[in-house]
């Protein structure tokens, strides 16, 4: 089974400051790696996904993540963040060969950016 | 494209009282999920149907939750009778059930509080 674990539950940071929100997952099998983005009151928008190939990931809203199979690692960054980033993030993983579409997410990072 | 519509967004009901949510998903998309959300957790998988078929039941408690997707389109899920920690954010998202080519698009969510 997989598991995944977002060791911060909140990240305060000021605007235009960079950011880095971690994210390690364990798994017995190869995975495929996603982050999620919940803006208040609303539903999950996918910002990005790891599949195959590089594994330095670019998403949407000058977002990007890196993959490191020997950490099991897939931490989110951003080099300059702004207030409208401020959200919930959450990281997440599904098996490679079945069940692909069953996402198994972590508990959560809330980002607050302050001015 | 409209995307995936739920409701109602919010329902407050007393303990042993039934409930239900509607989903209506993006118009073509034959994949449809249900995710329960427990405040300050990530989304955790109840039922995934592919067109009619419910796919993957294997974590909705089926003593008090049911769910039906007759026509493939639309789905509702029903809590029968509902307890303290049945409070939670219910979430729908649909996809084209491509597997990871296909990522998913996530309603609103309903909120749900029971007392």
């Amino acid at each position: 089974a997989q598991s995944v674990t977002q060791l911060d539950s909140q990240v305060p940071v000021f605007e235009e400051a960079p950011v880095e929100l971690r994210c390690n997952y364990s798994s017995s099998v190869s995975v495929y790696l996603f982050w999620y983005v919940q803006y208040p009151n609303q539903g999950l928008q996918l910002l990005l996904k790891y599949l195959s190939g590089s594994t330095l990931v670019k998403g949407i809203n000058g977002f990007e993540a890196e993959f490191n199979k020997s950490q099991t690692s897939f931490h989110l960054r951003k080099p300059s963040v702004h207030i409208s980033d401020t959200a919930e993030y959450f990281c997440a993983v599904s098996e490679i060969g079945r069940n692909t579409d069953k996402l198994i997410f972590g508990t959560g990072t809330r980002l607050q950016v302050f001015p | 494209e409209a995307g995936v519509v739920q409701s109602p967004r919010y329902k407050i009901i007393e303990k042993k009282q039934p409930v239900a949510f509607w989903c209506n998903p993006i118009s073509g998309h034959n994949t449809l999920y249900w995710y329960r959300q427990n405040l300050g957790q990530g989304p955790e998988l109840l039922i995934r149907y592919e067109n009619e078929e419910a796919v993957d039941d294997s974590q909705l408690p089926k003593d008090r939750f049911s769910a039906e997707r007759l026509k493939g389109v639309d789905s509702t899920l029903k809590i029968q009778p509902a307890e303290l920690g049945d409070s939670a954010v219910y979430l729908c998202a649909s996809s084209t059930g491509q597997g990871v080519n296909s990522p998913l698009h996530f309603g609103n969510g309903t909120r749900l509080t029971v007392t």
